[in-house]
């Protein structure tokens, strides 16, 4: 529906592992930002990538890091696992390099990530 | 204090009601607001926007007070469908990324 797609859409990992979380962004849009939700919260930003750089960072651990490729696709990658990582990932494309604004940021359906 | 602070909710009201969410924001240089709606378990949705002026669109109208940094939302003769989370988002000014509330839970009785 927003072009945005996201995998996997669920997914049960142990403390301690590693994950990649993908998304694939809408036609068009060179620019990416990740938000994490746990449950009973608000989105929070991770960070957001615009032609391939990090151009903006939220308050999260190194252990987050992203990539976002040239054909604008883009990864989570999140280290030594925690419970508190549980949550919902969003992922979120739009079109300029700004960080973006709420009228132009279209949502993936998200990831849901258990970490036991 | 935190930088988006919503009602707590839950509101659980009549079909037809008339609800108010509440939002109040910390950061004077805010520049953009939003109010986005979450279906259960689904993506945020852009609901609307929110202008100095105040807007409508349908059954919901938006406010905003820069003085107070206060944002509400009106949803007037609620739908069963109107049954979801809103989430008041602010834009922290220049170029900082989106700041969610935690957002008001609204379900709509028959």
């Amino acid at each position: 529906e927003t072009g945005v797609t996201q995998s996997p859409t669920h997914l049960i990992k142990t403390r301690g592992q590693q994950v990649t979380l993908r998304c694939s962004s809408q036609s068009g849009h060179n620019t990416v930002s990740w938000y994490q939700q746990a449950l009973g919260q608000g989105p929070q930003f991770i960070f957001q990538y615009y032609r391939e750089e990090e151009n903006g960072r939220g308050n999260f651990p190194p252990r987050f890091s992203g990539l976002q490729f040239p054909n604008y696709s883009s990864e989570l990658n999140v280290n030594a696992l925690e419970l508190d990582d549980s949550a919902l990932y969003l992922c979120a494309s739009s079109a300029g390099g700004g960080l973006v604004s709420g009228n132009t940021i279209y949502f993936g359906e998200g990831s849901w990530l258990t970490v036991v | 204090r935190k930088e988006v602070e919503q009602d707590p909710g839950p509101f659980n009201v009549p079909e037809g009601a008339t609800v108010a969410f509440n939002c109040t924001y910390s950061n004077s240089a805010s520049q953009s607001f939003f109010w986005y709606r979450q279906d259960c378990r689904k993506e945020p949705k852009l609901l609307m926007s929110v202008y100095s002026s105040g807007n409508e669109d349908g059954r919901f109208t938006a406010q905003l007070n820069r003085a107070s940094q206060y944002i509400s939302l009106l949803i007037r003769d609620s739908k069963l469908s109107d049954s979801a989370t809103y989430l008041c988002v602010v834009n922290g000014g220049g170029n900082t990324p989106l700041v969610f509330g935690k957002g008001t839970r609204l379900s709509v009785i028959a």
